[in-house]
């Protein structure tokens, strides 16, 4: 079975400084991995995937097999990034889009 | 186009009540699932459904059941309620179909049971 770890629950950087989430993973083919975001109030949405290759408001994510690793950054936080921060894997296949989550990342950028 | 609703917003069950929880999409997406999410963990898959008059069990499907008569509406049952089952639920849907499809969120029921 598939597993994602998010090794940081709590993240706390400063306007302006670079951020990186960590997100770690377990499977044994070659699944697709994607970040969600949930800003306060608003509902869980996709901010980007790796098959997309895109960056998303700053945001990069880079696949790393050798590691098993999709660490999500960004060069220059901002304080509306503040968020809460799941990582997910999709093992692909016939799963029908069944997604695992990590425990999720809050990150909290301050002025 | 108001994607995904979850109704209630809120709900306190007692012990041993039962309650339905409704989603409803208007994307006319194939694929609906159930998540629920407890403090300090991510979210887990209850059940999911690739269509009407098809469902299948997640990762943690115990004390629930679900149905999907038509694409719209995927509503999720719990019969006997048990404190176990205090947590987040969030409804979601996607296209299905497509390989690596994202999923669209409902803004989640959050149900406590005393």
């Amino acid at each position: 079975a598939q597993r994602v770890t998010q090794p940081e629950k709590l993240l706390s950087v400063f306007k302006g400084a670079p951020v990186e989430l960590k997100c770690n993973y377990s499977y044994s083919g070659s699944p697709e991995l994607f970040w969600y975001v949930q800003y306060s109030r608003q509902r869980l949405q996709l901010l980007l995937r790796h098959i997309s290759r895109e960056s998303i408001k700053g945001f990069t994510a880079d696949l790393n097999k050798g590691e098993t690793s999709f660490h999500l950054k960004k060069p220059f936080a901002q304080e509306e990034d503040s968020a809460m921060y799941y990582c997910a894997l999709d093992p692909g296949g016939t799963s029908y889009g069944k997604l695992t989550f990590g425990q999720g990342t809050i990150l909290t950028v301050h002025p | 186009n108001a994607g995904v609703t979850q109704t209630p917003k809120f709900r306190i069950l007692k012990i041993g009540q039962s309650m339905t929880l409704q989603c409803t999409q208007d994307m006319n997406h194939n694929y609906m699932y159930w998540y629920r999410q407890d403090p300090g963990m991510g979210l887990k898959l209850i059940y999911y459904s690739v269509g009407a008059g098809i469902t299948d069990k997640g990762e943690v499907p115990n004390g629930y059941n679900v149905s999907r008569s038509t694409t719209e509406d995927f509503p999720l049952r719990l019969e006997l309620a048990a404190p176990s089952q205090t947590s987040v639920y969030f409804c979601a849907s996607g296209k299905g179909l497509v390989s690596y499809n994202e999923q669209f969120f409902g803004p989640g029921t959050r149900l406590t049971v005393l």
